[in-house]
């Protein structure tokens, strides 16, 4: 059964600052993985996602890359501000039983916080 | 404007009393999927949809039933409710990518249910 985690739970960091976050998953059997963002009270918001096939995705500051082999996708964040606060989540996709890519796994986010 | 329109958005109501969550896109998306988000759990996939008239177990499926009659509506049936299914949910939609599987995900605003 795919399991996802991300490390660490929680961060905080200096406005400025350059960081990474971590996703691992243990079945490279996927279809993409999703990296979102949540605010507090809100829904998602999809920031990049990765085809099985790729290696990395950018998009602005954010660039995400996938290594499917060692299960470990990592979302790094250049020149964080303040507004990057709020809870990031790692999601893979997987096969179902019509052997399509719907099912989805969440990990259980890491939740930033960036200090002016 | 491309949204995915959940209704209702709060809803207090009483252990086995049927009700009806709604999910709408405008997208013409082929996917559709519901999660529920519970403090220390994060985000759990309940049913997904690949297509009209193809559903698919998530992985907390239990207590609730869904149906996908037409492109745009896939609403989550609470048959029986119970305490334990009082929790954030979510509806989301895609469009499926080459390799069939579920590509960049728009996130319903949430419905908050509560069951007493």
């Amino acid at each position: 059964k795919q399991e996802v985690t991300q490390i660490p739970a929680a961060l905080s960091v200096p406005e400025g600052e350059n960081l990474v976050l971590n996703c691992s998953f243990t079945d490279s059997a996927i279809y993409n993985l999703q990296w979102f963002r949540q605010d507090p009270g809100k829904g998602l918001t999809s920031l990049l996602l990765i085809q099985s096939s790729q290696r990395e995705q950018t998009s602005g500051r954010l660039n995400a890359s996938l290594d499917k082999s060692s299960g470990r996708s990592t979302l790094y964040i250049a020149a964080s501000q303040p507004g990057d606060s709020a809870t990031y989540l790692c999601a893979v996709i997987g096969k179902g039983i019509y052997n399509q890519g719907g099912k989805l796994i969440f990990g259980q986010g890491t939740e930033l916080s960036v200090k002016p | 404007e491309a949204q995915v329109t959940q209704n209702p958005r709060y809803l207090i109501t009483v252990t086995g009393k049927k009700l009806t969550v709604t999910c709408s896109q405008n997208m013409n998306h082929e996917y559709m999927s519901w999660y529920r988000q519970d403090p220390g759990l994060g985000l759990r996939q309940i049913y997904y949809s690949m297509n009209v008239e193809v559903t698919d177990k998530g992985d907390v499926p239990e207590g609730y039933k869904v149906s996908r009659k037409e492109k745009r509506n896939f609403p989550l049936i609470l048959e029986s409710p119970s305490p334990n299914q009082t929790s954030l949910y979510f509806c989301a939609s895609s469009f499926l990518s080459r390799a069939g599987g579920a590509n960049v995900l728009t996130f319903g605003a949430g419905s908050r249910l509560t069951v007493l």
